[in-house]
């Protein structure tokens, strides 16, 4: 079957770094994305990695070893408006793009 | 664009009753999906669709039915609704296989709460 895991909860300053971590185990796997979801919101799209190595897109950059099945995403320079609930969620290969999501780490910035 | 729009916000429904929750994109995505999501949890998906009249299920289908035809709306319908269908709902869509990215764009989500 497929499974994720990452931490449920984490917390951290404003302006520090952050890193949440995401294992998984599926068969057929494609690429591993990550998704930002703030309370009563909707998930929007931050990061894709088909690739090993690591994506950055301004203050997120997100890595992928295939070999280990992990994957994290790297939150810098932390703000307050980042506090939200980070997915990461397994594309798996020949299924019409279709995304299994881990249960999500809550991210709480303080100032 | 609107991108993802669902319809309605909120819900609460009765045992047995029985509700369509829409769902339209106006990105001529191909591919669109319905998922829920329990408190605390990730989404499950419910059905997902390639195309207009092309439809499959997905990890979480019972109780729950879908049409696609047209490429735009893609309705979810709950037949005889039961607490354990008390969810957030929502609606994806993207590109042919979500483009190199992957992307799935989501709509606002319905609450629904069955009693």
């Amino acid at each position: 079957g497929q499974s994720l895991e990452q931490p449920s909860e984490v917390t951290a300053v404003e302006g520090a770094i952050v890193q949440i971590n995401c294992t998984y185990q599926t068969s057929g796997f494609y690429g591993l994305s990550w998704y930002q979801q703030h309370d009563g919101g909707a998930p929007t799209f931050l990061s894709y990695n088909a690739l090993d190595g690591l994506e950055e897109t301004g203050r997120f950059s997100s890595f992928l070893s295939r070999s280990d099945s992990y994957g994290y995403l790297l939150l810098q320079e932390l703000q307050m408006k980042d506090s939200a609930s980070y997915f990461c969620a397994v594309r798996r290969g020949g299924s019409q793009g279709n995304l299994i999501f881990g249960k999500g780490t809550k991210l709480s910035v303080k100032p | 664009n609107a991108g993802v729009t669902q319809t309605p916000k909120f819900r609460i429904l009765k045992i047995g009753q029985s509700m369509t929750l829409q769902c339209t994109q106006d990105m001529n995505h191909n591919y669109m999906y319905w998922y829920r999501q329990d408190p605390g949890m990730g989404l499950k998906l419910i059905y997902y669709s390639v195309g207009a009249g092309i439809t499959d299920k997905g990890e979480v289908p019972n109780g729950y039915n879908v049409s696609r035809s047209t490429t735009e709306d893609f309705p979810l319908r709950l037949e005889l609704a039961a607490p354990s269908q008390t969810s957030v709902y929502f609606c994806a869509s993207s590109s042919t296989s979500g483009g190199p990215y992957n992307e799935q764009f989501f709509g606002p989500g319905t609450r629904l709460t069955v009693l």
